[in-house]
């Protein structure tokens, strides 16, 4: 099973500031296969990239997702005050998923 | 409309069984991957099973030979039966579709959720 490792566990920002979120697979991952959720409290799961770098429909160009093989990055340009969420990385392989234990982003 | 809607879930006592319910409406469950993903309370989210659009299905290792997957097509219902209910079975209940779209795949629909409690 591919185990993602998100770093770090909690980001404490002001709004404006810049937020750059890790996700690291214990091996590699199909850039097909990666992608990157929003969670606020009380609230399904969001999809905000796929294909590791592609923005799903309505999300806003602040958002914008990179890497390859073993190391991704979701990057929030300026924090808005609705950005302050958790964030999940998630990957399918062997018809097995798996998600990372999420990034939380809190206002500073 | 596109939606899911998930039900069935509640307070049960360990070794129990449940059967949790997720009503589509807007697109055939027969042709999508439908999975179960949960989140116990305060933690991450965690895959549970699929059910492919012909028919096969996986499981989590934690819920495997425990939980059974599947669907009413007639009724456009996606099930999980859950026997041998545990503690650590206790999360919220998310049904999401798994779909293929701009050379690429994603979980791009979710329901609200259904909590269930194991606890005596």
């Amino acid at each position: 099973e591919i185990v993602l490792t998100q770093s770090p566990g909690t980001l404490s920002l002001s709004p404006g500031e810049r937020a750059t979120l890790s996700c690291r697979a214990s091996q590699s991952v199909s850039s097909s296969y990666l992608a990157w959720y929003q969670q606020k409290p009380g609230q399904a799961p969001r999809l905000l990239i796929y294909g590791a770098s592609s923005r799903a429909t309505g999300i806003s160009d602040r958002f914008s997702g990179s890497g390859s093989g073993t190391d991704f990055t979701l990057t929030i340009s300026r924090l808005e005050p609705e950005d302050f969420a958790v964030y999940y990385c998630q990957q399918y392989g062997y018809s097995r998923w798996t998600f990372g234990q999420g990034t939380k982003v809190e206002i500073k | 409309e596109v939606q899911l809607v998930e039900s069935g879930g509640g307070l049960i006592q360990p070794g129990g069984s449940l059967r949790l319910s997720c009503a589509v409406s807007g697109f055939t469950i027969s042709s999508n991957y439908m999975n179960w993903v949960r989140q116990a309370p305060g933690k991450g989210l965690e895959w549970v099973s699929v059910i492919y659009s012909g028919g096969d299905t996986y499981y989590a290792d934690s819920v495997k030979g425990r939980f059974t997957i599947s669907r009413d097509i007639s009724k456009n219902t996606l099930y999980l039966q859950m026997n041998s209910l545990r503690a650590e079975d206790t999360a919220v209940y998310y049904c999401a579709r798994y779909v293929w779209g701009s050379r690429n795949w994603y979980f791009d629909l979710w329901g609200r959720g259904t909590l269930v409690t194991v606890s005596s």
